[in-house]
């Protein structure tokens, strides 16, 4: 198993442009979610899916879309950039009920 | 009031001493909690699970107080390799079941 994959690693954006992250797992696990970490602020929340089809917003939202067309996939817009996403964006998974949450190695952006 | 609270540290220790984090939550009706440990630009990895009755593996010890709300993390006998952020992290109750986690305690074992 691959585990969670994540792409880009690097990415630089200008003002106003937008883009996607990628997200895949390959564990048939239901619970994904996107987090952002900035220094000394821990992992927030953006957007989470409990299932292929279904998603919700977390702490931080504004400025992130999210779909969930399929069980291994959930990538992550970000609709016009600011250089407040300047941020470690990590997609992570879990299977159903209480369980370890797995991340992806994270997509360092910059938005200048 | 933070969901999850714990100390930022830095917490400097030399090897072969013990040290203890704790860990606070807002909602008494959190079900599960967990500490991960993240190293400096890497993605954050389960460390154990916290069980009512305690838990211990090896050298880290986890125990849950849920009448104070409060997690906590003992490591014994540090390492230099045990230098890296420790997560709390709380399960909320039934409907939103995202993972809340802390911002994280900041481990630095010195030689």
């Amino acid at each position: 198993n691959a585990g969670v994959t994540q792409t880009p690693k690097f990415q630089v954006l200008k003002t106003g442009q937008s883009m996607t992250l990628q997200c895949a797992q390959d564990m048939n696990h239901e619970y994904m979610s996107w987090y952002r970490q900035d220094p000394g602020m821990g992992l927030r929340l953006i957007h989470y899916s409990v299932g292929a089809g279904i998603t919700d917003q977390g702490e931080v939202p504004n400025g992130y879309n999210v779909s969930r067309s399929t069980t291994e996939d959930f990538p992550l817009r970000l609709l016009s950039a600011a250089p407040s996403q300047t941020s470690v964006y990590f997609c992570a998974s879990r299977p159903t009920g209480d369980h370890e949450q797995y991340f992806g190695p994270g997509t360092r952006l910059t938005v200048t | 009031r933070k969901e999850v609270e714990q100390d930022p540290g830095p917490f400097n220790v030399p090897e072969g001493a013990t040290v203890a984090f704790n860990c606070t939550y807002s909602n008494s009706a959190s079900q599960s909690f967990f500490w991960y440990r993240q190293d400096c630009r890497k993605e954050p990895k389960l460390l154990m699970s916290v069980y009512s009755s305690g838990n211990e593996d090896g050298r880290f010890t986890a125990q849950l107080n849920r009448a104070s709300q409060y997690i906590s993390l003992l490591i014994r006998d540090s390492k230099l390799s045990d230098s890296a952020t420790y997560l709390c992290v709380v399960t909320p109750p039934t409907g939103r079941r995202a993972l809340t986690f802390g911002s994280g305690t900041r481990l630095q074992v010195q030689p």
